[in-house]
């Protein structure tokens, strides 16, 4: 099946410092990428949808300035937390999929541990 | 607006007991199903989808759904659970052109030897 990397699986880092989390498509092109966000014990927030050569698309709530997606490549995307905060720790999981039609899978990262202290 | 619920948040079944695991969706459209299964400090991992066809679909690991469209509904079964089954299952709906996925709450299943 398709793999999707996802790097640093865990990463801690001060407070006021940035942090970038890649997400590789290895065996496909991924037109288009999806950030999600999870909270303990808790679901997963879509965050933003990232296609390639273009913006991404902020979810309701979602800080653009503070949470920075971009999609360089067919197969890389990469969300950038600026400033981070104590509030801002949590598990970052991205998915990838590939083609442009409706009933194509995606599929998901190992998922980032983030932890700001 | 679309939305999943799935309204058990833990569910404890015994080892060779059989699962079912609840699903209700809101979407205006033709859904797109899916069931994912989260295993602690892991990303998701398919075990099924459903975009047309045949309303009964099979998963990987034993696991079946039925999409129920008079219910809206796509109930997660498995006729025999194993310890190894024990971790977080996520119902979701895939919503406009662009795929994006809706998730349920979650539910943290256990299993008892």
């Amino acid at each position: 099946g398709a793999v999707v990397s996802q790097h640093p699986s865990r990463v801690i880092c001060k407070s006021g410092t940035s942090v970038k989390i890649e997400c590789r498509s290895l065996d496909f092109q991924a037109t288009t990428m999806f950030w999600y966000r999870q909270f303990p014990k808790q679901s997963l927030m879509l965050m933003a949808t990232s296609n390639e050569g273009s913006k991404a698309t902020y979810e309701q709530g979602v800080e653009k300035d503070k949470f920075l997606i971009n999609h360089a490549s067919l197969t890389l995307s990469t969300l950038t937390v600026t400033s981070a905060h104590p509030e801002d720790s949590s598990f970052y999981i991205c998915s990838a999929r590939p083609g442009h039609r409706m009933n194509t899978e995606a599929f998901f990262g190992q998922g980032t541990r983030l932890t700001v202290v | 607006a679309q939305s999943v619920t799935q309204p058990d948040i833990h569910i404890t079944v015994s080892e060779g007991a059989s699962l079912e695991l609840r699903c209700n969706y809101s979407y205006g459209a033709t859904p797109y199903l899916f069931w994912y299964v989260q295993s602690p400090g892991q990303g998701l991992q398919l075990l099924l989808k459903y975009f047309s066809g045949d309303t009964l679909v099979q998963g990987i690991k034993g696991f079946e759904a039925e999409f129920k469209r008079s219910q809206s509904s796509f109930n997660l079964r498995k006729p025999s659970v194993h310890w190894s089954d024990a971790a977080e299952y996520f119902c979701a709906v895939g919503v406009g052109k662009g795929g994006k996925l809706i998730f349920g709450q979650g539910t943290e299943l256990s299993v008892k030897p």
